[in-house]
Order: C-alpha cells, then structure tokens, then sequence
C-alpha cells in the first residue's frame, strides 16, 4: 500500500519552461489535492478536485493547471514556470462525504521540490 | 487575511512543560479539524482530528473546538525534544476545501 506517490521528486526549470507533476493515490479517496508550501507561508491550496471529473480553484491558483485524470491520478501543470513558482509542492488524498460534514484527514506525498531559474 | 490564523511562533517551551498552541478560522460552515506535525524537509503528519465542541484527548495530546468562537487549540503536555516541530492547524470548509494556517514553530529545550 503505496498511499500517495508524487513524481519527481526534485525538478528545475527554466524561466517559460513548462512541466506536470503526477500524483497518485491508491487509498480509494474521492478527493484530492494540490498545495504548495513556501517558507513562512504554510500549505496554500491550489487546485483541488472533490472526485472524479471536478476541480476548482483553492488560494493561489494562478499560472497553474490541473487534471483529475480518473480516481487516482491528479496532475498538476506549469505552462510557463516563473521563478515565483519556486517552491515545494504537496499532493494530497482524503475521503470526504462520511455525512455531517465530516471527512477523513488528509494523507500527503512526499513532496517535489521545484526550483525555477 | 488568510481564513486560518495561527501565530508563527517560535513558541519556546522547556522540557516537560505544556505547550498550547491557537488556531482561528473564518467559515462558520466548518466541520471538520485537523492538526497536522511537520519536520523540516518532511511531509505533514496527522496529529489529531476532531469533530465536535469540546475536548479531544490522545495521549499527550489535546485538541480543544470552540465552534462559537471559531478557534481550535492543541495543547502537548509533558513536550519532549523530539516535539519540536511546525504544527499546522488546518480547517474543512463547506464543500471539499481543505485549509491550512501557516504553522506555528514549537522549539522543546532540554
């Protein structure tokens, strides 16, 4: 049971390049999600997708895009990284709908550690 | 302003003490809470979750809602070294939305 693999791990670019980040999960989770974490600033979300075939914008969507290609799998994609764009970035999976209101936690990646140049 | 707050810290506590760290959030809808550990260069790790007014205990832990007052607090009793850590309070808007605060910085001295 793998929980949630993100790939690459590490990554850098150049100015106006563009590249995806694969996430997948293997927990059976509806929902899934993107974050990036700079220093000082936490987790900001910016896409998520509550299940299959939905994403919406979260915090900071801007310059990104995202695809929830089928239950497991959602990536994310730079068209013209900048080096704002610097940054770690966080999959995550939970299961939300348990009623009330209520979901699961949020289970995370290990990360990718993207540096724009 | 973000819609979680936590105070960035470092809070500074020594060995054996209780350390008591704050959240507040904005969406009166919320449901669901989470308090998250991280350790630099790691991923978030659940600590506690909790659902409803009032106290949660886990061993060292304690996670305390105010849904009235919209604030939810961890406390760590008897905080070891090894507690040292960003703590992440993180917040289930209405919807599917998972919100994070931007951490508080606990530093455990032996």
């Amino acid at each position: 049971n793998a929980g949630v693999t993100q790939t690459p791990k590490f990554q850098v670019l150049k100015t106006g390049q563009s590249m995806t980040l694969q996430c997948a999960q293997d927990m059976n989770h509806n929902s899934m999600y993107w974050y990036r974490q700079d220093p000082g600033m936490g987790l900001r979300l910016i896409y998520y997708s509550a299940s299959e075939g939905t994403t919406d914008k979260g915090e900071v969507p801007n310059g990104y895009n995202v695809s929830r290609l089928n239950k497991r799998e959602f990536s994310l994609r730079l068209e013209s990284a900048a080096p704002s764009q610097t940054s770690v970035y966080f999959c995550a999976s939970r299961k939300v709908g348990l009623g009330r209101g209520r979901s699961t936690e949020a289970f995370f990646g290990q990360g990718t550690r993207l540096t724009v140049v | 302003q973000k819609e979680v707050e936590q105070n960035s810290g470092p809070l500074s506590v020594p060995e054996g003490a209780i350390a008591s760290l704050n959240c507040t959030y904005s969406d009166r809808g919320s449901q669901s809470f989470f308090w998250y550990r991280q350790y630099s260069g790691k991923s978030p790790e659940l600590i506690m979750f909790i659902y409803s007014n009032g106290d949660k205990e886990d061993g060292r832990f304690t996670a305390q809602l105010n849904k009235a007052s919209q604030y939810v607090s961890l406390l760590i009793r008897d905080s070891q070294p090894s507690d040292s850590a960003t703590y992440l309070c993180a917040v289930n808007q209405a919807g599917t939305a998972l919100i994070f605060g931007k951490g508080t910085t606990l530093s455990v001295s032996s």
